[in-house]
């Protein structure tokens, strides 16, 4: 089976970097997932991450270790509309299984 | 292209009524979930479909049942509501792998009282 952990809160400041943790296990790992979930909204895409390392995608990066089974989101120069809950998840056979998200606030 | 969509929007239903919801998706995609949020629960995931006339159980499908006649729809069905029931319910769809990226629907806000 799969498991996956997130801390369940963070703030931070506005113009500052954060950086979100996931940690799983599985029994079989075929990538790991990020999404973004705005209140009230639909999750929406980030990033996938098969190899290890750290992936770039504008100012989100996503970074994985599959030998720790650990991966981490990072956001830099926070910006208001980052507030968000943000969902780790795991492909499971012909599903996935997320994280229980962490609500992420920005204050100016 | 309208994507993913979600038919309720909204709705309150009372115990033991019964009622469907709609995913409909024109992305010719061939897997689509159920999920259910709840406060600190995450996505939990109902029912999930393959293809068409196919339909597997996912985490949590007690009291619900689905339908998956043609490709493009999804339909969950509540026999009988429960107040345990209330939560927004989220349809996704992905390609042809479950590695792809899920594309959700705008959800439906269930409440039963």
């Amino acid at each position: 089976g799969q498991n996956i952990d997130q801390p369940t809160e963070m703030t931070a400041t506005e113009g500052a970097i954060v950086q979100i943790n996931c940690t799983y296990q599985t029994s079989g790992f075929n990538g790991l997932f990020w999404y973004q979930q705005h209140a009230g909204e639909a999750p929406t895409f980030l990033s996938y991450n098969v190899l290890d390392g750290l992936e770039e995608k504008g100012r989100f990066s996503s970074f994985l270790s599959r030998s720790k089974g650990y991966s981490y989101l990072l956001l830099k120069e926070l910006q208001m509309k980052d507030s968000a809950s943000y969902l780790c998840a795991v492909p499971d056979t012909d599903k996935l299984i997320f994280g229980t998200g962490t609500r992420l606030q920005v204050f100016p | 292209n309208a994507g993913v969509t979600q038919t309720p929007k909204f709705r309150v239903l009372k115990t033991g009524q019964s009622m469907t919801l709609l995913c409909a998706q024109d992305m010719n995609h061939e897997y689509m979930y159920w999920y259910r949020q709840d406060p600190g629960m995450g996505l939990r995931l109902i029912h999930y479909s393959v293809g068409e006339g196919t339909t597997a159980k996912g985490e949590v499908p007690d009291g619900y049942n689905v339908s998956r006649l043609k490709k493009q729809n999804f339909l969950l069905g509540l026999e009988s509501a429960a107040p345990s029931q209330t939560s927004v319910y989220f349809c996704a769809t992905t390609g042809t792998s479950p590695l792809n990226e899920q594309f959700f629907g705008p959800g439906t806000r269930l409440t039963v009282l």
